[in-house]
């Protein structure tokens, strides 16, 4: 399944099929990239993140892919699982040298078991 | 502890009261900061501490809202004459100095005002 944020804020996919999240950033300044999990009544998880000279960066089950000329993120989750379940949000560093992140809407996934 | 604690969870509040969130970080952790979260929307940031002072207060949106970290350690949220349209979940998060953006966020305080 796939989703692309703003547009398709939710995104339902069945157990053990791969997952495609979609962000598009706004700021071509931008040099540092994450993305978080939200579980319901929780904060953001850190999931991972990607520096702007890199176009990959894999963790585990996990795939964030960097598009610099479109400006666009995306994440990737192999086999997804239930417990895969929650809002996902894009963050980016606008003001590189500052210490804030500014968050996307988010998108939220849903795992049919 | 082990993660970053907030009290209250939650908090209901009347129009125009003055209400106090708390932030305990990571221990360890010199930097904070605060964000705010409304329905549907990702975090939206407020203040960023380094140690004692605020590095970072642009993201306050107007003089009601004010945050201290006397000791470096514990800090609060303070927002006076509260309004409706501050409602909203309030998001702490640490991280040691010096470890980019990798913070930790809290579970945060829901605040309701009525």
């Amino acid at each position: 399944g796939e989703s692309v944020g703003l547009h398709l804020p939710t995104l339902s996919v069945q157990e053990g099929d791969n997952s495609i999240i979609n962000c598009a950033y706004s700021n071509s300044a931008s040099d540092y990239f994450i993305w978080y999990k939200q579980e319901s009544g929780k904060g953001p998880q850190f999931i991972i993140d990607i520096r702007s000279n890199m176009d990959k960066r894999q963790g585990q089950r996990v795939t964030v892919l960097l598009n610099k000329t479109v400006k666009h993120l995306s994440l990737q989750i192999a086999a997804t699982q239930p417990g895969d379940s929650a809002v996902y949000f894009c963050a980016e560093n606008k003001n590189p040298g500052a210490n804030n992140l500014f968050f996307g809407t988010g998108t939220r996934l849903t795992v049919i078991p | 502890g082990a993660g970053v604690s907030q009290t209250p969870s939650n908090k209901v509040t009347e129009k125009g009261k003055y209400v106090e969130l708390r932030c305990d970080p990571i221990s360890g952790h010199t930097a904070l900061y605060w964000y705010r979260q409304s329905l549907g929307q990702g975090p939206e940031f407020l203040i960023y501490f380094q140690g004692t002072g605020a590095a970072d207060d642009s993201g306050l949106p107007n003089d009601r809202f004010f945050a201290v970290r006397p000791e470096g350690s514990v800090s609060t949220l303070k927002i006076q004459r509260t309004e409706r349209g501050d409602s909203a979940v309030y998001l702490c998060a640490s991280k040691p100095q010096g470890a980019g953006y990798g913070y930790t966020f809290g579970s945060g305080t829901r605040l309701t005002v009525v």
